[in-house]
């Protein structure tokens, strides 16, 4: 199972960008990367997914380099509604299913 | 509108006693799952269902106990046995994975259990 490490806090000011790396040295050929972000008192919620390069929605960027090691969420300009923790998934999971293991996430202070 | 619905939000268990977490979802999700999260920790899986009529243990089952008789519905049940229950439970349902695997999870907002 491929594990993952990402920072444990960091702080940011509103209008700034964002951005959260995380590492996973042994991704496997078909694990994808998810990202999900959470806010006190809520279940996490589905932020971006990707499997390679660069992915991008309304509210997130996915950029995943070429060897699959590491990848980085960037959220721009962000506001003090974005102060959360974001988690960083691989997998298809364990046993090849939906299993995975949620870290203690990154937790991301926005300051005015 | 589509979604997940736990109840209640708030829940109170007597030493000894059993209580029961409820999980709905109208989303046509095959998959479901339950997952406890201490003060910041992260999520911890405790049981999950890929299909009706069949669950699986995940990492922390001790304690609990699930039942999976309609494809809405993944109800949790804490048992005396379950020494340190206070937490933060939260339900998710995803479609299955496949051959593809890795399909994005949707979560409730959670029932925080405190013992009195």
């Amino acid at each position: 199972l491929a594990k993952t490490t990402q920072p444990i806090s960091m702080d940011s000011y509103e209008g700034q960008e964002v951005n959260i790396t995380c590492s996973h040295n042994n991704i496997a050929t078909n694990d994808y990367i998810t990202w999900y972000q959470q806010f006190p008192s809520q279940g996490p919620r589905f932020i971006i997914q990707g499997y390679k390069t660069k992915v991008t929605n309304e509210v997130a960027s996915l950029f995943i380099p070429a060897d699959r090691k590491s990848s980085t969420l960037s959220l721009p300009r962000v506001s003090l509604s974005d102060t959360a923790v974001y988690y960083c998934l691989v997998g298809p999971g364990r046993d090849n299913f939906n299993k995975f293991y949620f870290g203690s996430g990154t937790k991301l202070n926005v300051k005015p | 509108d589509g979604g997940i619905t736990q109840s209640p939000k708030y829940l109170f268990r007597k030493e000894g006693q059993n209580v029961t977490l409820s999980c709905e979802q109208n989303l046509n999700h095959d998959a479901m799952y339950w997952y406890r999260q201490d003060p910041g920790q992260g999520l911890r899986l405790i049981y999950y269902s890929q299909i009706v009529n069949d669950f699986q243990k995940g990492d922390i089952a001790e304690g609990y106990s699930v039942s999976r008789e309609k494809k809405e519905s993944f109800p949790l049940t804490v048992t005396s046995a379950q020494k340190n229950p206070t937490a933060f439970y939260l339900c998710a349902s995803s479609t299955r994975a496949l051959t593809r695997g890795n399909q994005p999870q949707h979560f409730g907002d959670g029932t925080r259990l405190s013992i009195l």
